[in-house]
C-alpha cells in the first residue's frame, strides 16, 4: 500500500534562510508525486508535481522539489523564505495504474520568523 | 473566472441533524472529491466521482452521503449518523481522475461545527 511521511508538523525559519520541509513515500509502484500547500482558512493549491522525467521539478513561488528514488524522498525546497511563505504543506502520492488515488501526508505548517 | 465554489464558509450543526454542503464547479472537470480535514492528520477521502451518476466511497464515508445528478454539481450531506462532524470540509475536481498523475483543483472550504 502506498503511504507518504511528512518529518516534522512544524518547521520554522528566518526570513531568508532556506526552506527544506521533508517527505517521504512508500509506493510499490513507480509513484507520482505532490507538494500542495494551503493558506489559512483556504483550499489547497498546487505547487509542483513530479510523474517523469527530470527528477527536479520546479514549481510556483520558487519552490522546487527532487525525486529521489534510492531514498524513496521528494522533499521541497525555497533558497529564501518570505513572509508569504507561512502556510501549512501537504506532500501526496497517487497511484500510476488501477484505481486512482491521492494520498496525503499530515502536514507541515511552517513559519516564517522576521 | 474557472473555479470550484464552496457554500456555505461556515455551517452550525445541532444534534441529529442532516446538513447538505454545497460544491459547485464550472471547470468542466468529470471527476470530484470531498476531503475531511482535522488537525495533525491531513485529508482523508470521504467520497469521490469520476463521472456523473456515478460515485465510489473513500476512506471515511460513513456517515456522509453524496449525489451527483450534475456534471457541475458533487453536493455532500452530513447525516446524524456522523457521530464527530467537527471538521473544514474541502471539495476538489480534476479532469478524469483516470490517470492519477492529474491536479486536484480546490475550493475554499466550509467549517463545519456543531452546536
Amino acid at each position: 500500500a502506498q503511504s507518504v511521511t511528512q518529518l516534522g508538523s512544524h518547521v520554522s525559519v528566518s526570513e531568508g534562510a532556506l526552506v527544506l520541509l521533508r517527505c517521504n513515500y512508500s509506493s510499490s509502484v513507480p509513484p507520482y508525486l505532490f507538494w500542495y500547500v494551503q493558506y489559512p482558512n483556504q483550499g489547497l493549491q498546487l505547487l509542483l508535481k513530479y510523474t517523469t522525467g527530470a527528477t527536479l521539478v520546479k514549481g510556483i513561488n520558487g519552490f522546487e522539489a527532487e525525486f529521489k528514488k534510492s531514498e524513496t524522498s521528494f522533499h521541497l525546497t525555497k533558497p529564501s523564505a518570505h513572509m508569504s511563505d507561512a502556510a501549512e504543506y501537504f506532500c501526496a502520492v497517487t497511484r500510476t495504474s488501477g484505481t486512482y488515488k491521492y494520498i496525503f501526508g499530515t502536514g507541515t505548517r511552517l513559519k516564517v520568523l522576521a | 473566472d474557472g473555479g470550484i465554489t464552496q457554500s456555505p464558509k461556515y455551517l452550525f450543526r445541532k444534534e441529529g441533524q442532516n446538513v447538505t454542503l454545497s460544491c459547485e464547479q464550472n471547470l468542466n472537470h468529470d471527476a470530484m472529491y470531498w476531503y475531511r480535514q482535522d488537525p495533525g492528520q491531513g485529508l482523508r477521502l470521504i467520497y469521490y466521482s469520476q463521472i456523473v451518476n456515478d460515485f465510489q466511497k473513500g476512506d471515511i464515508a460513513e456517515g456522509y452521503s453524496v449525489s451527483r445528478e450534475k456534471k457541475e454539481s458533487f453536493p455532500l450531506t452530513v447525516t446524524s449518523a456522523q457521530k464527530n462532524p467537527t471538521a473544514f470540509y474541502l471539495c476538489a475536481s480534476s479532469i478524469d481522475g483516470s490517470g492519477g498523475l492529474e491536479t486536484q483543483y480546490f475550493g475554499p472550504g466550509t467549517r463545519l461545527l456543531v452546536l
